[in-house]
This record gives C-alpha cells, structure tokens and sequence, in this order.
C-alpha cells in the first residue's frame, strides 16, 4: 500500500471550515483514500473514502487532484468536538484483508 | 453504522499474569477481524489479523506466543496478553469490516486501556 504524508498539526477556528491535505505520490490505479479521525482515548472513526472522483458525506468532502497524487479533506464547519487526529490511509481495493495502515496523522486543533 | 465492541475499556494487572480482551461485532458477522496497539503519542500498530475458524496472522515483530488471538464465532475475537510486563502496557483496539456495509469500511472498537504493575 502506499505511504502518505500529512502535516503534523494544524490549527482551525471555530465555524470556520478545516482543510487537511494528504499526499500520495506514488498511489497506484487500485488503491482509494480512506480518512478515518481518532479522537483521544477512543478508537478511530470513518470519516470517508474515495478512488478519483470527490465525495462529500453528512461528515466531511473529500477533494482528490485529477492525477491522484494528493487530496484533502475538508470539515466544512469545524467544532470543537473535530478536534481529533486525523488520518489518511491508502488502500488497494484488490486487498481482501480489509486491514489498515495508519501513518503519523495530523492533529487537528479547532480553537473558539 | 456498525457496532464493533470491546471489553474491558481498562484494566489493570500484575506483572506475569495473563489478561484477556474482547472484542465482538454487536449488529454483523465479522469473519475478520484486526487487532492493533497504540502506545501514547503514536499512530496505530497493526498487531494481527484475525480469521474465524482459523489462526491468526501475525505482523512482522509480533509474538504470536505473548499475544494469543482466539476468534472461535463470526462475532467473536479475543486478544490475551500472556505474561504480561510493563513493557506490555498500551492502548489496544480492535476492528472488524462489515460486508454488509462493503469491505472497505473498517469499523473500530473503542479500544481497552492496558497497564501492567
């Protein structure tokens, strides 16, 4: 699967929408953008996913650039309660296994 | 979505004693299920895989003899930490994909506190 990398912390206000960018180089034609969020002391979260075309859910939009080397996910009106670590996975859709690679993530800070 | 449960949420316990950790899928059948630890101010550690009906599948580094998966029912899996030593202590999380809700998805338990004395 291929690596990603994220900013390592990012700052947001409150109301206003969060942009966290990903970059994915070397991602392959199989393999989609998964976001999942990890709220301190819980378990991760699913937030979205994507393979070329931008998605949005109840949750978040997911942008992807049209070669697919980067995206960025965007919480169109942070809270305090989206203040999590944020993680950006990519994933061969050929895989089976379903299991997932975490990388570092970004900490995302949402301030009042 | 679906509801992936784990159990206990915390525990604490002697050094060289043995602790079990639940994890169940509350509303699907999981014929797989992942197990990962996390230590404080890291990502997620991919620790196994586990197969109903079968044995687990270990990562690299990991001993299969220190961390024994057990994942008897489709809604069942169970990590036991055998031995276990301050070294062990750590935030362990499991996680099941729910086809029902397609095998992209994977669903996370809420994860289980462990400290060893």
């Amino acid at each position: 699967d291929a690596k990603t990398t994220q900013p390592t912390s990012m700052d947001c206000a409150e109301g206003r929408a969060a942009n966290l960018p990903c970059n994915h180089s070397t991602i392959s034609g199989n393999e989609y953008v998964y976001w999942y969020r990890q709220i301190h002391s819980q378990g991760p979260q699913y937030i979205i996913h994507g393979l070329k075309n931008n998605e949005t859910n109840e949750m978040a939009s997911l942008i992807i650039t049209e070669d697919r080397k980067s995206s960025t996910l965007i919480l169109p009106h942070a809270t305090l309660r989206d203040t999590a670590v944020y993680y950006c996975i990519v994933r061969a859709f050929s895989s089976n296994t379903g299991k997932l690679i975490f990388g570092q993530g970004t900490t995302l800070q949402v301030k009042p | 979505g679906a509801v992936v449960s784990q159990h206990p949420s915390w525990v604490i316990c002697k050094s060289g004693t043995s602790v079990k950790i639940e994890c169940r899928s509350l509303d699907f059948q999981a014929t797989t299920m992942f197990w990962y630890r996390q230590f404080p101010k890291q990502s997620l550690m991919l620790m196994a895989t586990s197969n109903e009906g079968s044995k687990a599948t270990y990562e690299q580094g990991v001993e299969k003899d220190k961390f024994l998966i057990n994942h008897a029912s489709l809604t069942l899996s169970t990590l036991t930490v055998t031995s276990a030593h301050p070294e062990d202590s750590s935030f362990y999380i499991c996680s099941a994909t729910n086809p029902g809700q397609g095998r992209e998805k994977l669903f996370f338990g809420s994860g289980t506190q462990l400290s060893v004395l």
